[in-house]
């Protein structure tokens, strides 16, 4: 069965400084990786997807993420984190042909000090 | 731009109740997800549905139902609402073309109370 490790429940970063969320997943075979963002009150939102390919994806508002098989790991990144980034980070993994469905991670929330 | 729109933001029910959730996507999306989202637990499948009239369970169906009679429109029921369904529901959609089809687009949400 697939599953998703996000091992920090919450962070909490300065404005302007780096940031780094880490995503564990394990699936039988190559996997389809993506992340979302959820601000308070709202649904998801896609921020980056992995399929196939250049193993650096690049998302919207500044984020990119590290498929590293090896390690089983899509870790999401962004070089300066904004105040607007204070949301909670979802990873996800989904599979090939013939599967619909995504195994989603427990979420870690993101606080951004001014 | 994909739209999923739930029809309430907020719901309080009673106990007991039959509670509707409704959920429309306007992108032609064949599939169609319900989910619950409750703190430290994460996004938990009730059910979803691949076609008109088709549905499958999710991890957690028991104490849900749901209805899938247009291609748009997915609906969740709550046949009788207990305190423990007191949570945030979320709907998504998808395609099934190529790749696409593992992209899940979401509505805002329904915060549901059962009291």
């Amino acid at each position: 069965a697939q599953s998703v490790t996000q091992p920090d429940i919450h962070i909490t970063v300065s404005e302007g400084a780096s940031l780094e969320l880490r995503c564990n997943y394990s699936y039988g075979a190559t996997p389809y990786l993506f992340w979302y963002v959820q601000s308070p009150g709202q649904g998801l939102q896609l921020l980056l997807k992995y399929f196939s390919g250049d193993t650096l994806v690049q998302g919207i508002k500044g984020f990119e993420a590290e498929f590293k098989r090896s390690q089983s790991s899509f870790n999401l990144r962004k070089p300066s984190v904004h105040w607007s980034d204070a949301a909670e980070y979802f990873c996800a993994v989904g599979g090939g042909a013939g599967s619909y469905q995504l195994t989603f991670g427990k979420g870690t929330k993101l606080s951004v000090i001014p | 731009d994909v739209k999923v729109t739930q029809s309430s933001r907020y719901l309080v029910k009673r106990t007991g109740e039959k509670v509707f959730l409704e959920c429309v996507q306007d992108m032609d999306h064949e599939n169609m997800f319900w989910y619950r989202q409750d703190p430290g637990l994460g996004l938990r499948l009730i059910y979803f549905s691949y076609d008109v009239k088709m549905k499958e369970k999710g991890d957690i169906p028991e104490g849900y139902s749901v209805s899938r009679e247009k291609k748009e429109r997915f609906s969740l029921i709550l046949e009788s609402a207990s305190t423990n369904q007191t949570s945030m529901y979320l709907c998504a959609s998808s395609s099934r073309q190529g790749e696409a089809k593992n992209i899940q687009y979401f509505g805002a949400g329904t915060r549901l109370s059962v009291l």
